[in-house]
């Protein structure tokens, strides 16, 4: 069984700050692992996945994970917040050994950036 | 490249009622997955279609069905409307690099 969690509901950060939003995954085998975001009444974006190799990811925006086998994290970050990031987050794993191609989804994150 | 089109984007039905939503994916992508977003259960999959046979399903009644088209768009089926199947639903159109591409969905609003 594949599953993610998202700890926190919220999180607030001013603007110009650094942001982090935190996602622990649990899965048999291998993770692959992604971020999307969503913006109000639109459906979700793509950020960026982990797959395998190098241990933090780049993404769109200016966002960037760090992929942490031992603490099973993948959480996302940006050195910089903007009031434009505020949005919904939303974590997924697959088990890269699993039948189903579909990810699971975290509950996701309310990010609001204040100016 | 034409993004993944959902229509209608607002529906208001009635309990009892059906209805049905459609999903036109991005061309080449031949795998489709359907989505149920609500503020208490987050986002919850219904199921996967690819090339005409739905190859995975969630945990939802029997009331749920969907079907893809040999031109993969796909259609989801809610009959019999209940109150909480008042939702935002998703579809997102699956590549095969491992990364989904959603629509900006269909509201629907049970009354």
């Amino acid at each position: 069984a594949q599953s993610v969690a998202q700890p926190e509901d919220q999180v607030n950060v001013a603007e110009g700050n650094p942001l982090t939003v935190k996602c622990t995954y649990s899965v048999s085998g291998n993770p692959y692992l992604f971020w999307y975001v969503q913006y109000p009444n639109r459906g979700l974006q793509f950020l960026l996945k982990y797959i395998t190799g190098d241990n933090l990811v780049k993404g769109s925006y200016g966002f960037e994970a760090e992929f942490n086998k031992s603490q099973t994290s993948f959480h996302l970050k940006k050195p910089s917040a903007l009031v434009s990031d505020s949005a919904l987050y939303f974590c997924a794993v697959r088990d890269a050994s699993g039948v189903s191609y579909i990810p699971t989804f975290g509950r996701g994150t309310s990010l609001i950036v204040h100016p | 490249k034409a993004g993944v089109t959902q229509t209608p984007r607002y529906l208001i039905k009635t309990r009892g009622q059906q209805v049905t939503l459609s999903c036109s994916p991005i061309s080449g992508h031949r795998s489709v997955s359907w989505y149920q977003q609500t503020p208490g259960q987050g986002l919850q999959f219904l199921f996967e279609y690819f090339s005409e046979t739905q190859r995975n399903k969630g945990n939802f009644p029997g009331r749920f069905s969907g079907r893809q088209f040999s031109n993969s768009r796909s259609e989801m089926n809610v009959s019999t409307l209940e109150l909480g199947d008042s939702a935002l639903y998703l579809c997102a159109s699956n590549s095969g690099n491992n990364e989904q591409f959603f629509g900006p969905g269909t509201r629907l609003t049970v009354l």
